[in-house]
């Protein structure tokens, strides 16, 4: 039983343009949702996370959007760099617990320019 | 600032072999953790650790050993290694925020590619 799913293994935007990455989840006692993205060779970096308590967290051209309701957040890059290819990781974790974080299988981001 | 550091980069072993990854932060990071990643899958948690002489298992524990002796070292060791167990190994630290709004985020190392033949 997977609890974080990616459904889409990759998207291929436009320079400039939105790209809008989806994540399920099925456990309902997570506490944070993030998101990690990965070149390849090397290991995944923090992006941004966003509480279970809120529903939406901004960061420069980064935005998450939680909605509980539906289990369902998505990761919004406006504008969209060549340099944003790489494979985006969600993840999910309850508080105290980060080293126990549970992944989705990444979506593949290629921006073109 | 090193964060994560983990050897050996890459490593092929026989069937069989034994070995030991090694992961050392010095962040003084309470938690440490071992993933491997698969082709085309996420990142599947093998052990854990929230302090030094504490760990528990993860997802897929079967065929490998922690011990965290020190609160900087947090070592991996394939008792018998297998082809399945080829993957790439990471090791990740984080700390317990306990706050809004940063979360409790991971830092990772860069990763041991390990083929077993």
């Amino acid at each position: 039983d997977q609890q974080v799913k990616q459904n889409s293994p990759s998207l291929s935007v436009q320079e400039g343009r939105i790209s809008i990455l989806n994540c399920d989840y099925t456990n309902s006692m997570f506490d944070y949702f993030l998101w990690y993205k990965k070149y390849p060779a090397e290991g995944p970096t923090f992006l941004i996370s966003i509480s279970s308590i809120k529903d939406k967290n901004e960061d420069g051209r980064f935005t998450v959007f939680l909605n509980k309701s539906a289990k369902h957040l998505s990761l919004h890059i406006v504008p969209s760099q060549p340099g944003d290819s790489a494979v985006y990781f969600c993840a999910a974790s309850r508080r105290g617990r980060a080293g126990k974080s549970t992944f989705g299988d990444g979506t593949t981001l290629t921006v073109k320019p | 600032n090193a964060g994560v550091t983990q050897t050996p980069k890459f490593q092929v072993l026989k069937t069989g072999q034994s070995m030991t990854l090694q992961c050392a932060q010095d962040m003084n990071h309470e938690y440490m953790s071992w993933y491997r990643q698969d082709p085309g899958m996420g990142l599947r948690l093998i052990h854990y650790s929230v302090g030094a002489g504490i760990t528990d298992q993860g997802e897929v524990p079967n065929g490998y050993n922690v011990s965290r002796s020190t609160t900087e070292d947090f070592p991996l060791r394939l008792l018998s290694a297998a082809p399945s167990q080829t993957s790439v190994y990471f090791c990740a630290s984080s700390y317990r925020s306990g706050a809004e709004p940063r979360g409790e985020k991971l830092f990772f190392g860069s990763g041991t590619q390990l083929s077993v033949l």
